[in-house]
């Protein structure tokens, strides 16, 4: 079955800096890969998602990008700011299966400091 | 849509007691997640149904712990006994085959 690594587990910035997180997949067959954002004492919340036929994809200030050869995925926030702090998941699936179980990464605890 | 609604918010209760978590998915979704989170274990999939049908209910920890889905509108997670080691917050989330909505959680005390 599908396994997902992120790393790293804990990542510490300071404001206005650039944070990068990455994950990586087992199963090929896997063709969604969404981000969810968890900010403290709240559900995770889908911030950004990308699909296997794009290379990457753009919001403002956050970008993920994907390389199927490698099945990494990563996800790049820009001009960091202190409410960018919370944990993010990331997560691979196979749209295929129609049942939309998602495989989650271990999480990823960002702190902005300001 | 208000979203997937999990009650009740929080739940304390004494060891040995009967824990009930009910979750709505969201109106059209066929498909209803458990999740269990802590923070040494991340966010665990417990148990997912496909159009009312258990498909996948490995990630249940033991016999303490069933769900049920009766109809599209309602989900159930019963704890029989609860345990303090069940203490953790509970997520329910349902998709439409892609997307994944959470619910609020559900912030369960076993004392």
């Amino acid at each position: 079955g599908e396994n997902v690594e992120q790393h790293p587990s804990t990542l510490s910035v300071q404001e206005g800096d650039s944070a990068v997180i990455k994950c990586t997949y087992s199963d090929s067959a896997s063709n969604y890969f969404p981000w969810y954002k968890q900010e403290l004492g709240k559900r995770p919340q889908l911030i950004i998602d990308i699909r296997s036929n794009v290379g990457e994809k753009k919001d403002q200030r956050i970008a993920v990008t994907l390389n199927k050869t490698a099945k990494h995925f990563s996800l790049h926030i820009t001009e960091t700011q202190p409410e960018d702090s919370a944990v993010y998941f990331c997560a691979a699936t196979y749209l295929g299966s129609n049942t939309g179980k998602l495989i989650f990464g271990q999480g990823t605890t960002l702190q902005v400091k300001p | 849509d208000a979203g997937v609604i999990q009650s009740p918010r929080h739940e304390v209760t004494e060891m040995g007691q009967e824990v009930t978590l009910r979750c709505k998915p969201i109106s059209g979704h066929n498909s209803l997640f458990w999740y269990r989170q802590t923070m040494m274990r991340g966010l665990e999939l417990l148990i997912y149904f496909n159009n009312n049908v258990p498909i996948d209910d490995s990630g249940m920890p033991e016999d303490r712990f069933s769900a049920k889905m009766p109809n599209a509108s309602f989900s159930t997670l019963k704890i029989q006994p609860s345990e303090p080691r069940d203490s953790a917050v509970y997520f329910c989330a349902s998709s439409n085959g892609r997307k994944l909505f959470f619910g609020s959680g559900t912030q369960l005390s076993v004392l």
